[in-house]
């Protein structure tokens, strides 16, 4: 899987958006965008994924640049239980090689 | 609905003592399955992962060893545990798209 860079933390006020960066310069055509997050003392969860076109569900929105070289986790109004570990990871559109790395991520922290 | 299983949820071992940890999932067929171990404060290692039955990569060179008897069995084992191994242990699979972890064992070895 293609390396991501993601700064180490963040800061938010609650009930503000957030948008949480990820550079991808080395991404093919192949890899899809996967969005995780890790709360204190529990295992990651899935946020939210994409390929070329943004993308919404329910707990967030991804943008995805043009070139694909970069991507942005959107939290619309960040609530205290949003702080938490996020991890941008690419995968393979096949799925088919086992392996499936994790970088540092951004801790971000949420204000009252 | 698929689930996943992972037991137990904290554990404390003397050095040298065995290992085993499981993980099982349900609801699924011949999904890709991955253990990790994590640190205090730190990220996400991966350790093992697996496509099939038998089929078993390490990533990194350590003291534990990882098995698949069955389609949705992923054990984690090891002979002598070290001190260093103490940490967050978590199981999880995933098939094309997104992974689905368990919650996790916290490891003390003493």
């Amino acid at each position: 899987d293609a390396k991501t860079t993601q700064p180490n933390s963040m800061e938010s006020n609650e009930e503000e958006p957030v948008h949480l960066p990820c550079n991808h310069s080395t991404i093919s055509g192949t890899d899809y965008i996967h969005w995780y997050r890790q709360l204190p003392s529990q295992g990651p969860e899935y946020v939210i994924h994409g390929l070329t076109s943004n993308v919404n569900n329910r707990m967030a929105s991804l943008a995805i640049a043009e070139d694909r070289k970069s991507s942005t986790l959107i939290l619309h109004r960040a609530t205290l239980r949003d702080a938490a570990v996020y991890y941008c990871i690419l995968r393979d559109i096949g799925g088919s090689q086992g392996n499936l790395i994790f970088g540092k991520g951004t801790k971000l922290s949420v204000k009252p | 609905s698929q689930t996943i299983h992972q037991w137990p949820a904290t554990l404390v071992q003397p050095v040298g003592s065995p290992l085993s940890l499981e993980c099982t999932v349900e609801g699924t067929s011949n999904p890709n399955l991955y253990w990790y171990r994590q640190a205090a404060g730190r990220g996400l290692q991966l350790l093992f992962y697996s496509v099939g039955i038998g089929q078993i990569s390490s990533e990194v060179p350590q003291n534990l060893s990882a098995s698949r008897p069955q389609d949705r069995q992923f054990i984690l084992s090891s002979k002598k545990l070290l001190l260093s191994d103490s940490g967050f242990y978590l199981c999880a699979w995933s098939i094309q798209t997104e992974a689905f972890f368990g919650q996790g064992t916290r490891l003390t070895v003493v």
